[in-house]
């Protein structure tokens, strides 16, 4: 059974940072690519960033480039977003989520529960 | 960048009742579109990618259609666990924006 769950999320002030985990088990993790979505209260989905299988690919929304970091450790099975200089716009639901595709075509399949980053002074 | 649509953004319809909800792209994306369902305080859930194919285990009253720019997502008889938000993804290329989401209930 396919299963991602995140931690790391928590109370922050603006400009601050924090490392968001998401473990990974149930599959070959260094089979497929991973990707961070998020959520902001009662809003919809925002994808976040993407990282390719063995990271040799990495993309980002244009609201993160600069501030967050994706990275993977396929030996770990594990997924991380650093995030940086975080601002209130920044407080959402973080998911860590499954993808399926190649060459720059992403899509997921499977999800976690999430984590709750809440960037407030 | 490419930027998605959909419509309606809610919408009401009866047990029983054909739902249609509509996503368009302002660009040309071929097929590489994926609706999601994500159901009041879940997580969400990959219903159907290439625009058409229906993921296992999806029940068959759900279809997708369209390539290019214009998609739909079809619901053939509602039923009252399909009371969701919907949402479209482009995956032709980063970024893989979603779309607004569309919320259906059950009147």
């Amino acid at each position: 059974e396919v299963q991602l769950v995140e931690s790391g999320g928590g109370l922050v002030k603006p400009g601050e940072s924090l490392r968001l985990s998401c473990g990974a088990s149930g599959f070959t993790f260094s089979d497929y690519s991973m990707n961070w979505v998020r959520q902001a209260p009662g809003k919809g989905l925002e994808w976040v960033s993407t990282v390719s299988s063995r990271s040799s690919y990495i993309y980002y929304a244009d609201s993160v480039r600069g501030r967050f970091t994706i990275t993977r450790d396929n030996a770990k099975n594990s997924l991380y977003l650093q995030m940086n200089s975080l601002r209130a716009e920044d407080t959402a639901v973080y998911y860590c989520a499954r993808g399926i595709g190649n060459s720059g075509t992403y899509y997921a399949d499977y999800w976690g529960q999430g984590t709750l980053v809440t960037v407030s002074s | 960048d490419i930027q998605m649509t959909q419509s309606p953004s809610s919408l009401s319809a009866s047990v029983g009742d054909r739902v249609t909800i509509t996503c368009r792209a302002s660009q040309g994306i071929s097929n590489y579109l994926a609706w999601y369902q994500q159901k009041p305080g879940k997580v969400p859930n990959l219903l159907i990618y290439a625009a058409s194919t229906l993921r296992s285990g999806v029940p068959s009253r759900f279809s997708g259609s369209g390539s290019g720019t214009d998609f739909t997502l079809s619901i053939s008889s509602l039923q009252p666990e399909d009371v969701a938000t919907y949402y479209c993804q482009k995956y032709n290329s980063a970024p893989f924006t979603f779309g607004p989401g569309t919320t259906v209930d059950i009147k």
